[in-house]
């Protein structure tokens, strides 16, 4: 079954830092799609991206940045000059096929704290 | 265009009750999918519904239970609630076998 891991639980940085927030994921798919969404304190997932198996190319938007490395099953975050509304639980997820139907698995998330 | 709206936004019952909560799908979208999040966790996927039928069932007992209606919206009904059952339910829409959830802000439930 396809897992996602978050390690970092919480991460504290101050205003104008950079900041990495890492994802590991397990997959037996050749071809799949990662994820990572943003749920502010009022709850609601927003998407952030979405990375399919077989682009490899780093992104960036913005201030947001994304590295995905196929060799080492990872799908790193980062956010560059952070600012307090970056505060936020992100999580990482992947999508799992079955049946011809997809649900996400998410990891566990990892919650931003940016201090002014 | 409305995205993802659940209703109600917060719900408080007692041990034992049943409970019915609501999802409308963003316009264009004709699969729903329901996701459970306990406190300090990732969302946790309960079931999916296309063409009014439930596609794919996660790792939850059968007091939990859904319906799609013609226009795509859902309710998600659990029965005989515990306290465990206590979280924030998500309703997330896509187009079938789409690649993008979209998310509605949620329903909280609280169970005493």
């Amino acid at each position: 079954a396809q897992k996602v891991t978050q390690a970092q639980t919480e991460i504290s940085v101050v205003e104008k830092e950079d900041v990495t927030l890492d994802c590991v994921y397990e997959t037996r798919d050749t071809t799949y799609y990662l994820f990572w969404y943003k749920q502010p304190p009022s709850g609601e997932l927003v998407f952030l991206i979405r990375r399919n198996s077989f682009d490899e190319q780093n992104e960036i938007s913005g201030r947001y940045s994304w590295n995905f490395q196929k060799s080492t099953s990872s799908f790193n975050f980062t956010i560059t000059a952070s600012q307090v509304v970056d505060s936020a639980v992100y999580f990482c997820a992947l999508i799992e096929t079955q049946g011809g139907s997809e649900k996400l698995v998410f990891g566990k998330g990892t919650k931003l704290t940016v201090n002014p | 265009d409305a995205g993802v709206t659940q209703s109600p936004t917060h719900l408080i019952k007692t041990r034992g009750q049943q409970v019915t909560l609501r999802c409308s799908p963003k316009s264009g979208h004709d699969t729903v999918s329901w996701y459970q999040q306990a406190l300090g966790q990732g969302p946790q996927f309960i079931f999916q519904y296309y063409e009014e039928e439930e596609r794919q069932r996660g790792n939850f007992p059968d007091r939990f239970s859904g319906h799609q209606f013609p226009n795509y919206s859902s309710e998600l009904n659990v029965n005989a609630l515990l306290l465990g059952d206590s979280a924030l339910y998500l309703c997330a829409s896509s187009a079938h076998r789409g690649r993008e959830q979209f998310f509605g802000p949620g329903t909280r439930l609280t169970v005493l």
